[in-house]
């Protein structure tokens, strides 16, 4: 079963607007990683955060992480047409080397 | 830097035929990994290594083989193909892996689109 949950599943919204996005997870990890897949391609990392980090940065990333109820946000500010594309997150369990993926949420943004 | 590269970028089986999907990379990671993508879908865990001469299996194995001989190269096995394993294959790579502890940003190749019919 997947580890990550994202959600909503779709999103659209307008260009300039913010777009939030929600992970959820099952165990303990060490850290908590955001990518993003243009239709068809590989994926691209944005944003790694660790379990001992709360919140982090990146350009117009938002990431938080909140391990209590182990689930994290995505938040990209300020979005362009250019961000359209599925975002996933992913875990890897403490104590392991494998990574789990969630299932996507696919953003557009329309111009 | 090459990056991770993976080849063929489309193939198409028969069912019952084997082939070998191919990946490399050129940043000296010790982690690979080779995961599928399902329409609609994230992305599962196939196998995975921590360095040369190491494997261990991921979340959907069954199928697939992997050997790891040098920390460069990682190529995926499909032994007897199925229809099954139509999918777009990625494989991936890390710094961290063996004596690093815990896991690090992967880098991914741009995948290899399997159909099997």
């Amino acid at each position: 079963s997947q580890q990550g949950e994202e959600d909503p599943q779709a999103l659209s919204i307008q260009e300039g607007e913010n777009a939030t996005m929600n992970c959820s997870y099952k165990t303990s990890i060490n850290n908590l990683q955001w990518y993003r897949q243009n239709s068809g391609r590989g994926l691209v990392h944005l944003i790694l955060i660790r379990s001992n980090e709360r919140e982090k940065h990146s350009g117009r990333l938002r990431v938080t992480l909140d391990t209590s109820k182990k689930s994290s946000s995505l938040l990209i500010t300020a979005s362009r047409a250019a961000d359209t594309a599925s975002y996933f997150c992913a875990t890897d369990k403490t104590g392991t080397y494998k990574y789990i993926f969630g299932t996507g949420t696919r953003l557009k943004v329309l111009a | 830097n090459a990056g991770v590269t993976q080849t063929p970028k489309f193939q198409v089986l028969k069912t019952g035929q084997s082939m070998t999907l191919q990946c490399a990379q050129d940043m000296n990671h010790e982690y690979m990994s080779w995961y599928r993508q399902d329409p609609g879908m994230g992305l599962r865990l196939i196998h995975y290594s921590v360095g040369a001469g190491i494997t261990d299996q991921g979340e959907v194995p069954n199928g697939y083989n992997v050997s790891r001989s040098t920390t460069e190269d990682f190529p995926l096995r499909l032994l007897s193909a199925a229809p099954s394993q139509t999918s777009v294959y990625f494989c991936a790579s890390s710094p961290r892996g063996l004596g690093g502890g815990r896991t690090d940003t992967q880098y991914f190749g741009p995948g290899t689109r399997l159909t099997v019919l």
